[in-house]
């Protein structure tokens, strides 16, 4: 079975682009979650999807940043305009368990550098 | 793909030795935890898990020990190998969503 995908594996971009990164999670896994890790710190939780559905975007950390997940399988997060502290490993997660977010199964993530 | 902090704090051990990784949480609330293990390159991976009914549980070479009293988590590692170089992170359900915590970088040296 394929684990949880990401694409890009790197993203190089200059302040002021637009960025879209996707990930694709394991096949009937409802549960999708974006996760970032900026150089040095901890893993910080962005949001949360059940299906379709934004069940938590509490993380996200500005408007810059707007994710989807149409037809509840793929998801993308898309980054407009980048700034420099948006640098880091974007991390996307699945899991199947409805409710709680128990084992969950981590893309490699995205490399995103912002110059 | 994602190559690891430069400023972890770093635990060396022997290999053949057992290791121990700590972790502080934040919740008293929290009821989950997980232990991840995130190898240069790759994206974290599930170690093994314990709910807050429960002190300790051991998987293959792994034990988690889970002191809520002083919202303590360890992982214990029995004789460690080189294939278990890499960094480790606890992460806390605080009921909405994870919170990973810092990372420990674990080195084997040989």
């Amino acid at each position: 079975e394929a684990g949880v995908t990401q694409f890009p594996s790197h993203s190089v971009i200059e302040k002021g682009q637009t960025v879209t990164l996707r990930c694709d999670p394991i096949s009937g896994h409802d549960n999708l979650y974006w996760y970032r890790r900026v150089m040095g710190k901890e893993i910080k939780f962005l949001l949360h999807f059940v299906k379709e559905s934004k069940q938590d975007e509490s993380g996200m950390p500005n408007n810059r940043f707007l994710a989807e997940r149409t037809g509840g399988t793929y998801s993308t997060l898309k980054v407009q305009p980048a700034e420099l502290e948006d640098s880091g490993v974007y991390f996307c997660a699945s899991s199947q368990e409805l409710g709680r977010a128990y084992e969950q199964y981590f893309g490699p993530g995205t490399r995103l550098t912002v110059t | 793909g994602e190559s690891v902090g430069l400023h972890l704090p770093t635990l060396s051990v022997q290999e053949g030795d057992n290791s121990i990784i700590n972790c502080a949480y934040s919740n008293s609330a929290s009821d989950y935890f997980i232990w991840y293990k995130q190898e240069s390159g790759k994206g974290p991976q599930f170690i093994i898990d314990i709910r807050s009914n429960m002190d300790k549980r051991q998987g293959q070479r792994v034990t988690v020990l889970l002191n809520k009293t002083v919202k303590h988590l360890s992982l214990q590692i029995a004789a460690t190998q080189p294939g278990d170089s890499a960094v480790y992170f606890c992460a806390e359900n605080n009921g909405q969503n994870f919170v990973f915590g810092p990372g420990t970088r674990l080195s084997v040296l040989p």
